[in-house]
């Protein structure tokens, strides 16, 4: 069976401060994707990025950057220099191909990051 | 392109009646699905449809059913609202090419209650 877990339930910091958002997956597939969706206030969901299981270089975006380590099953998320604007739900999410050559989405429960002026 | 649509975006319901909630694409994916969110819970996947004419159960299909008539809608009916299916509901699509690979886009959401 495949799992998400964000044991992060909630995160408070003060702007500019740096916060990561843990990932811990499960899944006995060789195969997966991964994935960071952020839900503003607003509600609508919004594609961070993607990452396959082949793939464990880091990736830096901006303030963003994702640390994905196999080893320990995991697929973390840190913003640097947070700012207001990063107050939101973030979703982390694995994907395991099937068949039909679909990829239903697991999502973690969230974990909702709150960034103070 | 206006992408993922859903309608309504709110919507109340008394317990028993029947609604069906619309979501359609414009982007020609194959491959659109329905989750429902729920507080501390993520979304949890409740149906999905690899083409027009194929559909499957999710994680969470009990109360729902889809159909799938045209590449372009995929809507969802709830039969008999029940005050546990007070949720918001999340439709969206993606490319079925590379197998779960693709970033599912989604739509704005619906914020359903069941009195």
């Amino acid at each position: 069976a495949q799992k998400v877990t964000q044991a992060q339930t909630e995160i408070s910091v003060v702007e500019k401060e740096d916060v990561t958002l843990d990932c811990v997956y499960e899944t006995r597939d060789t195969t997966y994707y991964l994935f960071w969706y952020k839900q503003p206030p607003s509600g609508e969901l919004v594609f961070l990025i993607r990452r396959n299981s082949f793939d464990e270089q880091n990736e830096i975006s901006g303030r963003y950057s994702w640390n994905f380590q196999k080893s320990t099953s995991s697929f973390n998320f840190t913003i640097t220099a947070s700012q207001v604007v990063d107050s939101a739900v973030y979703f982390c999410a694995l994907s395991v191909p099937g068949s039909g050559n679909t990829g239903k989405l697991i999502f973690g429960q969230g974990t909702t990051l709150q960034v103070k002026p | 392109n206006a992408g993922v649509t859903q309608t309504p975006k709110f919507q109340v319901l008394k317990t028993g009646q029947s609604m069906t909630l619309q979501c359609a694409q414009d982007m020609n994916h194959e491959y659109m699905s329905w989750y429902r969110q729920d507080p501390g819970m993520g979304l949890r996947l409740i149906h999905y449809s690899v083409g027009a004419g194929i559909t499957d159960q999710g994680e969470v299909p009990n109360g729902y059913n889809v159909s799938r008539s045209t590449t372009e809608d995929f809507p969802l009916r709830l039969l008999s609202a029940a005050p546990s299916q007070t949720s918001v509901y999340f439709c969206a699509s993606s490319y079925t090419q590379s197998g779960g690979y693709n970033e599912q886009f989604f739509g704005p959401g619906t914020r359903l209650t069941v009195l």
